[in-house]
């Protein structure tokens, strides 16, 4: 069964750094390309970022480049976001998903999701 | 970045009803369009993925159709465990993947 749990979540003020993470078992996951998409509160779902298989090609939403680094330990089966300059619309539920490649792209695989508040 | 936007944003409906979700993208996306549902506290779930195919252990009342820009997700008969909020999102080339603003089926 594929699982996949976040942690790293908390509060943390305007400015600030967090560091989250995404522990993968019940598949092979060196082999999955990966993403982290975001909720605010009461809101719709928001596309994070992406990084490939071998963490040789990564992409980030525009509201979070430049702030947001995404990286992966695949002996580990670990997926990260480091997050600096916090902001308080950073504010959300971040959601680890696996992406699945055939005819198309889609999330096949989400997890519990880890809430994160910027907030002073 | 493509923009993707649904209809309704709500819409009530009563058990056994035929509900109907339209999604448009602002450019062609061929069929690179998924829908998830979400329920209230609890990360969100495939249902569909390029427009029409089903994700496996969803229920056959579940179907999508389109391709371009319009698309549509359809339930055939509303069940209690459907009422939710349900989003497309485009896979179109590289990202950003982009969702729409959800549509929440209630009673």
């Amino acid at each position: 069964e594929v699982q996949l749990v976040e942690s790293g979540g908390g509060l943390v003020q305007p400015g600030g750094s967090l560091r989250l993470s995404c522990d993968a078992s019940g598949f092979t996951f060196s082999s999955y390309e990966m993403n982290w998409v975001r909720q605010a509160p009461g809101k719709g779902l928001e596309w994070v970022s992406y990084i490939s298989a071998s963490a040789s090609s990564v992409y980030y939403g525009d509201s979070v480049r430049g702030r947001f680094t995404i990286s992966r330990d695949n002996a580990k089966n670990s997926l990260y976001l480091q997050m600096d300059s916090l902001r308080a619309e950073d504010t959300a539920v971040y959601y680890c998903a696996r992406l699945y490649v055939d005819a198309g792209y889609y999330f096949d695989s989400w997890g519990q999701g880890t809430l994160v508040t910027v907030s002073s | 970045d493509i923009q993707m936007t649904q209809s309704p944003s709500s819409l009530s409906a009563s058990v056994g009803d035929r509900v109907t979700i339209t999604c448009r993208a602002s450019q062609r996306i061929d069929r690179y369009l998924n829908w998830y549902q979400q329920k209230p506290g609890t990360a969100p779930k495939l249902l569909i993925y390029t427009a029409s195919s089903l994700q496996s252990g969803v229920p056959s009342r579940f179907s999508g159709s389109g391709s371009g820009t319009d698309f549509t997700l359809t339930i055939s008969s509303l069940q209690p465990e459907d009422f939710a909020t349900y989003y497309c999102q485009q896979s179109y080339n590289t990202p950003p993947w982009t969702f729409g603003q959800g549509t929440k089926v209630e009673i």
